[in-house]
């Protein structure tokens, strides 16, 4: 089993719609998490992080659910520029000296 | 203020040679990440400096490829004897760590080189 599972999509949205998708973790002592963002020929940035208490950031809300070892992206009233792939990134107990595994990543296509 | 800088932007290099990749990470970041990523491919994780501790090499795909970080700041990753196999961007990330917040931990990435080995 992967360590970061993401469904890989696409996920074709309508512009406008609300999109929501997970990313599953197998540690369950992992201790950060967040969300980037990576558009076509270009490097990941930095999107949330994400807290246990979930947070929000305008559109973006990132929710934790560690009982069930997985964190979750939704964007609502999704916009054309939106359309990129989605990585989630977990950060790994101290004793692994803190390092950060990425997912493969969610497609969303936003679409007219 | 500055960014993670890598150079080249570009490289391209015949099958068989050696080619050294450059990145500067932002001042101040303990925490350094090589990654690689084949057109269409996610993230792959190369090799990971936190500090003075050893490297974590988990991610080299062979002996072929090694990196250094000199003075806990610039880093280099060398591969030796490239092959086709090898062309991909190779992307630099950097990140704060000993903050004590969550913050730190948070990467922020160079533009990438990318490699075409012909």
């Amino acid at each position: 089993r992967k360590e970061v599972e993401q469904d890989p999509g696409p996920f074709n949205v309508p512009e406008g719609a609300t999109v929501a998708f997970n990313c599953t973790y197998s540690n369950s002592a992992s201790q950060s998490f967040f969300w980037y963002r990576q558009d076509c020929r270009k490097e990941p940035k930095l999107l949330m992080s994400v807290y246990s208490s979930g947070n929000e950031d305008g559109r973006f809300t990132a929710q934790l659910n560690r009982a069930s070892q997985y964190i979750s992206l939704l964007i609502r009233d999704s916009k054309l520029s939106d359309s990129a792939t989605y990585l989630c990134v977990v950060r790994g107990i101290k004793a692994a000296g803190n390092k950060l595994t990425f997912g493969g990543g969610t497609r969303v296509l936003v679409k007219p | 203020g500055a960014g993670v800088s890598q150079s080249p932007s570009n490289k391209v290099t015949e099958k068989g040679k050696d080619v050294e990749l450059r990145c500067d990470p932002i001042s101040g970041h303990t925490a350094l990440y090589w990654y690689r990523q084949s057109l269409g491919q996610g993230l792959e994780f190369l090799i990971y400096f936190q500090g003075n501790s050893a490297p974590d090499k988990s991610g080299l795909p062979s002996d072929r490829f090694s990196a250094e970080r000199t003075g806990g700041s610039v880093s280099t990753l060398t591969i030796q004897r490239t092959q086709q196999e090898d062309s991909a961007v190779y992307l630099c990330a950097s990140s704060l760590v000993f903050l004590g917040s969550r913050m730190a931990y948070e990467q922020y990435f160079g533009p990438g080189t990318r490699l075409t080995v012909t």
